[in-house]
């Protein structure tokens, strides 16, 4: 499985865009990557998933290179409510387990 | 959306005592289940993967005859935490994967269960 790293911590102020960036150099041909996200006493939520180039929803963008080594998840204008851990997490995504790494503490201030 | 229910939310008992936690996937049916572990400030780790009609897998270092997974259904997982003490406080978390298991398909999680152990 792929290790990803990911800033510990992140500061943002509210209406903000957010770009939080994580590295998988050794991502497989079959991995996608997904992103999650957790607030304290519950479990993860799923944020958004990709593959490769561009993947948008109504929450978020994940930013993909070519080379697929790294990603970059972008929260536009962040409120307070998206303060949160936000992880990445690489895997043939549905078939194999997932390995979360320590994750991006963000906290947004007014 | 996919929705994984975990029951109960949260759980406070006295050492010696078993505990079982369920996973329901409600609007999907999972073959593969997975129980995860997560203490305070720090991320989660799996435990192990529950398949439907088959033995758990467990990862290293965690104890089968400790927690018992019983995947009987392809909607409900259970996680029994036997003769629980203290140092097994935690907070646990399931999650599921569609059982049509397509490639681009992510994993849902449940909101977890918070184990106490007097």
């Amino acid at each position: 499985l792929a290790k990803t790293t990911q800033p510990i911590s992140m500061d943002s102020y509210e209406g903000q865009e957010v770009n939080i960036t994580c590295s998988h150099n050794n991502i497989a041909t079959n991995d996608y990557i997904t992103w999650y996200q957790q607030f304290p006493s519950q479990g993860p939520r799923f944020i958004i998933q990709g593959y490769k180039t561009k993947v948008t929803n109504e929450v978020a963008s994940l930013f993909i290179p070519a080379d697929r080594k790294s990603s970059t998840l972008s929260l536009p204008r962040v409120s307070l409510s998206d303060t949160a851990v936000y992880y990445c997490l690489v895997g043939v995504s549905g078939y194999s387990t997932l390995t979360f790494g320590k994750g991006t503490m963000l906290l947004v201030s007014p | 959306g996919a929705v994984v229910s975990q029951h109960p939310s949260r759980v406070i008992c006295k050492s010696g005592t078993s505990v079982k936690i369920e996973c329901r996937s409600l609007d999907f049916q999972a073959t593969t289940m997975f129980w995860y572990r997560q203490f305070p400030k720090q991320s989660l780790m799996l435990m192990a993967t529950s398949n439907e009609g088959s033995k758990a897998t467990y990862e290293q270092g965690v104890e089968k005859d400790k927690f018992l997974i019983n995947h009987a259904s392809l909607t409900l997982s259970t996680l029994t935490v036997t003769s629980a003490h203290p140092e097994d406080s935690s907070f646990y978390i399931c999650s599921a994967r569609d059982h049509q298991g397509r490639i681009g398909q992510p994993q849902h999680f449940g909101d977890g269960t918070r184990l106490s152990i007097l």
